[in-house]
């Protein structure tokens, strides 16, 4: 039974560029979450995905998108990045919003 | 707003000896806690859960967790540590279908 994966594993990007990073579930789960862990810091929650649409959003702006696609895959895409993305990128599923969310390795995304 | 709050942000201990990680919660309804692993360029590992059943939780890895509402705490507690515990440990509350996250607590374990 495949756990969640997330590719790539790592991105190295400069200012100002776009980023996309994926995301499949967990096998049986129909909702994805993003969470950004910036270094020495617990993760925070980006937004979540249900039925391909963004059910929550944490405070994040816009330059943050999402998307998920019929499979319960999910994209999280950052625009006009900023030094300050630079993050471990986490993604995380779950059956519908019930209590465990299981969580990817995680897109280690640099950003110079 | 819920929230929680993990006290030490790094704990050493002996191999062997007891292991003590702290969580606060703040929560205006029951709240359901979380504790998770992370090792080093690693993702998150569920260590247990408290979801209003029973007090005193029991997760994988010989870990545990007693929540205590007069205290609103959900401390983390394993009897003896072991080299392979050396990890960074998170408390989470689940917060409208998602984690609050705390800052984190590294546990070394000396030989």
């Amino acid at each position: 039974d495949a756990g969640v994966t997330q590719s790539p594993t790592h991105l190295i990007k400069t200012r100002g560029q776009q980023v996309t990073l994926r995301c499949s579930p967990k096998s049986g789960h129909d909702t994805v979450s993003w969470y950004q862990q910036a270094l020495g810091q617990g993760p925070q929650f980006i937004f979540q995905y249900y039925e391909e649409e963004e059910r929550q959003r944490g405070n994040f702006p816009d330059r943050f998108s999402g998307h998920q696609f019929p499979n319960y895959s999910s994209e999280l895409n950052v625009n006009a990045l900023l030094l300050g993305d630079s993050a471990l990128y986490l993604c995380a599923s779950s059956l519908h919003d019930l209590y465990e969310q299981y969580f990817g390795p995680g897109t280690r995304l640099t950003v110079t | 707003a819920q929230s929680v709050t993990q006290l030490g942000s790094h704990v050493s201990v002996s191999e062997g000896a007891l292991v003590l990680l702290r969580c606060n919660y703040s929560s205006s309804v029951p709240p359901y806690l979380f504790w998770y692993v992370q090792y080093p360029n690693q993702g998150l590992q569920l260590l247990l859960k408290y979801t209003s059943a029973a007090t005193l939780v029991k997760g994988i890895n010989g870990f545990e967790a007693e929540f205590k509402k007069s205290e609103t705490s959900f401390h983390l507690t394993k009897p003896s540590a072991h080299m392979s515990d050396a990890a960074e440990y998170f408390c989470a509350v689940r917060s409208q279908g998602n984690l609050i996250f705390g800052k984190g607590t590294k546990l070394s374990v000396k030989p």
